[in-house]
């Protein structure tokens, strides 16, 4: 069984560049969701997707996007970074997409914002 | 809304020692509740779940939490530390009314102490 891996592991950008990180679901899991964990702080739901659908959202600004594919892989998209975006970005799949599921989580992605 | 406040941003135990990590919560309907664990340069890692079965979950490496709703709180417990315990803790509630939205506590740093 394939555990959730994320790509890049670390990424710099400047300020008003778009970034895509990429997550790989574990192997029979239709649910991605993603996080946005800054410095010293718990994680925050961006959003879910099941089965190729948005399937519910946190409170974060439409530049921030995202893909489910056919495969349930996702990515995540952020346009016109700002530097308060410089955080570790996490992907977790679950079985379905039910509040209930147990989230298995990736590595994350470390993106620098200057 | 649903929220979830750590008591403790920081807790010292020596190893062999109870530990207690605190959590309360606030919702708007029966939650799901979880604890994840975060070692350093790890992904997250769910140590227990409730789902409103039973009132005492039990988890991985020994550990254990109690769902009192009376209080709101689901406090993490272990009767006897070990230093591979030292991480940082996670509380975690999902409620339906916020659309999958799984809103994590700030976290509580475990130390343990030879």
């Amino acid at each position: 069984e394939t555990g959730v891996t994320q790509s890049p592991t670390h990424l710099i950008k400047t300020r008003g560049q778009q970034v895509t990180l990429r997550c790989s679901s574990q192997s029979g899991h239709n649910t991605v969701s993603w996080y946005q964990q800054a410095l010293g702080q718990g994680p925050q739901f961006i959003f879910q997707y099941y089965r190729e659908e948005e399937n519910g959202r946190g409170n974060f600004p439409p530049r921030f996007s995202g893909l489910q594919f056919p495969n349930y892989s996702s990515e995540l998209n952020v346009n016109a970074l700002e530097l308060d975006d410089s955080a570790l970005y996490l992907c977790a799949s679950s079985l379905h997409g039910r509040r209930s599921d147990t989230q298995y989580f990736g590595p994350g992605t470390r993106l620098t914002v200057l | 809304a649903q929220s979830v406040t750590q008591l403790d941003s920081h807790v010292s135990v020596s190893e062999g020692t109870p530990v207690l990590l605190r959590c309360n919560y606030s919702s708007s309907y029966s939650p799901s509740l979880f604890w994840y664990v975060q070692h350093p340069n790890k992904g997250l890692q769910l140590l227990l779940k409730y789902t409103s079965a039973a009132t005492l979950v039990k988890g991985i490496n020994g550990f254990e939490a109690e769902f009192k709703k009376s209080e709101t709180s689901f406090h993490l417990t272990k009767p006897s530390a070990h230093m591979s315990d030292a991480a940082e803790y996670f509380c975690v509630v999902s409620d339906p009314d916020n659309n999958n939205d799984m809103r994590f506590g700030a976290g509580t740093r475990l130390t343990v102490k030879p």
